[in-house]
């Protein structure tokens, strides 16, 4: 089946750094990626849907300078949290699919802005 | 982003039981879909609806698309303590707005043994 994974799967920096996630396709290639935060006992919120190269579409209220998203090529796309602070603290998770199917969604990572 | 109204929210059964829970929408979909999400883990779909009326199980598992096509049930029949976790149901117009998904505020299963 399709797998979508997710590097790292935790991370904890400090505040005012910057973090880099990695959401992978790994045995297929997806035309759009997501990717959604989930605070704690709460739902998945969208934050920003990219297609492959072109720039993102972010959802209302999600800072575009502050979570920076790429999406390269059809297998990786990356989200970069920018000066990180504590309230960015949650679970984001991506997922991929291919034209308008299915959606694959990763593991997740754990992010921890101390 | 817009919320489906699932409920309940939690739900604390004894192992054996049947569980049910439901969502609500007050726009209609052509798809609705209910994950399962394990703690410190990303969703995983269980079962895919695609036509009003339809009627769909997987095991232990059975959903029904509403008839208005507004709502969706999900139950679980004989539980068991590996049934713990987070369930989401999502509705999905496809065909528009980039077949996005609209989640569920999801409904945490506790089983005891």
């Amino acid at each position: 089946g399709a797998v979508v994974s997710q590097h790292p799967s935790w991370v904890i920096c400090k505040s005012g750094t910057s973090v880099k996630i990695e959401c992978r396709s790994l045995d297929f290639q997806a035309t759009t990626m997501f990717w959604y935060r989930q605070f704690p006992k709460q739902s998945l919120m969208l934050m920003a849907t990219s297609n492959e190269g072109s720039k993102a579409t972010y959802e209302q209220g999600v800072e575009k300078d502050k979570f920076l998203i790429n999406h390269a090529s059809l297998t990786l796309s990356t989200l970069t949290v920018t000066s990180a602070h504590p309230e960015d603290s949650s679970f984001y998770i991506c997922s991929a699919r291919v034209a308008l199917g299915e959606q694959y969604f990763g593991p997740g990572t754990r992010l921890t802005v101390t | 982003g817009q919320q489906l109204n699932q409920s309940p929210q939690s739900m604390f059964i004894q192992e054996g039981e049947d569980v049910s829970m439901n969502c609500t929408s007050s726009s209609i979909f052509n798809t609705w879909l209910w994950y399962k999400q394990e703690p410190g883990e990303g969703p995983v779909l269980l079962i895919a609806l695609y036509k009003a009326g339809e009627l769909t199980s997987n095991g232990r598992l059975t959903a029904q698309f509403g008839i208005t096509r507004k709502d969706s049930f999900l139950n679980i029949s004989a539980s068991i303590p590996s049934d713990v976790g987070i369930y989401f149901c999502a509705g999905q117009m496809m065909g528009t707005a980039g077949n996005m998904l609209t989640f569920g505020g999801g409904t945490r299963l506790m089983v005891k043994p």
